[in-house]
């Protein structure tokens, strides 16, 4: 399975909302009805941490401003207003089946 | 409080190999099964493999089957990253992280990271 995710790259405003995409190359719906997809951001030297799991499932401790949303090969995550210390980099990554894949990041910058 | 400790950082030739250790506390060990990424330097995240706490189950990325293993100590609470016939393209970060083995809910903890650095 292949994950493309876009923008490369996300210049956003404070206060702003922002949406990122990620399309696979092949359907994460489960027969159990869940779709196998997670969003993680690994902030500025730190290790990658759980965002969203099972594509609008938020992990503990995960602000609701953050959102994951979509089914079968088109998932998007929304920040409803972005915070400076969203700053970071957002990976989706397919955890159907192993091996699993990473989509390629999406950086996320204050303007 | 739940952690995962990894070993410290690690300077191998080419051609050696490396075991890199992420030590679980701060809950049950054998809740929870263990995913391995890395992350070359300025690059996105890579899976490496996964390992049941419970079996002896493991799942490897192609491109490193036969290279890689992947081990549990249940006794220490210790998950274990083996690779050998290490390149140069093998430098990078190496996380762990636990992911629930009942009911899946992302990896949810991850370890503080393990620079490995292959060069001559």
């Amino acid at each position: 399975i292949v994950m493309t995710q876009s923008p490369l790259s996300l210049p956003v405003t404070p206060g702003e909302p922002a949406s990122i995409s990620c399309r696979s190359s092949q359907s994460l719906l489960h027969s159990s009805g869940h779709n196998y997809l997670d969003w993680y951001v690994q902030k500025p030297g730190h290790s990658p941490q759980l965002l969203i799991y099972l594509a609008s499932n938020r992990a503990s401790g995960v602000p609701d401003r953050f959102s994951g949303s979509g089914s079968g090969t088109d998932f998007t995550l929304e920040i409803s207003r972005v915070e400076a210390e969203d700053v970071g980099v957002y990976y989706c990554m397919e955890a159907l089946q192993t091996p699993s894949a990473f989509g390629g990041g999406t950086r996320v910058e204050i303007k | 409080q739940v952690r995962l400790v990894q070993s410290g950082p690690e300077v191998k030739k080419p051609g050696a190999s490396v075991k890199v250790s992420c030590q679980a506390s701060g809950y049950t060990f054998a809740d929870y099964d263990f995913t391995w990424v890395r992350q070359a330097p300025g690059q996105g995240l890579e899976w490496v493999g996964w390992v049941s706490t419970s079996d002896v189950k493991a799942n490897y990325a192609h491109d490193l089957q036969g290279r890689v293993t992947l081990t549990t100590d249940t006794a220490t609470k210790t998950a274990f990253l083996e690779l050998r016939s290490l390149r140069s393209v093998d430098t990078a970060t190496y996380f762990c992280a636990r992911e629930g083995n009942y009911f899946y809910s992302g990896m949810d903890v991850w370890g503080q990271g393990t620079t490995v650095t292959v060069s001559s």
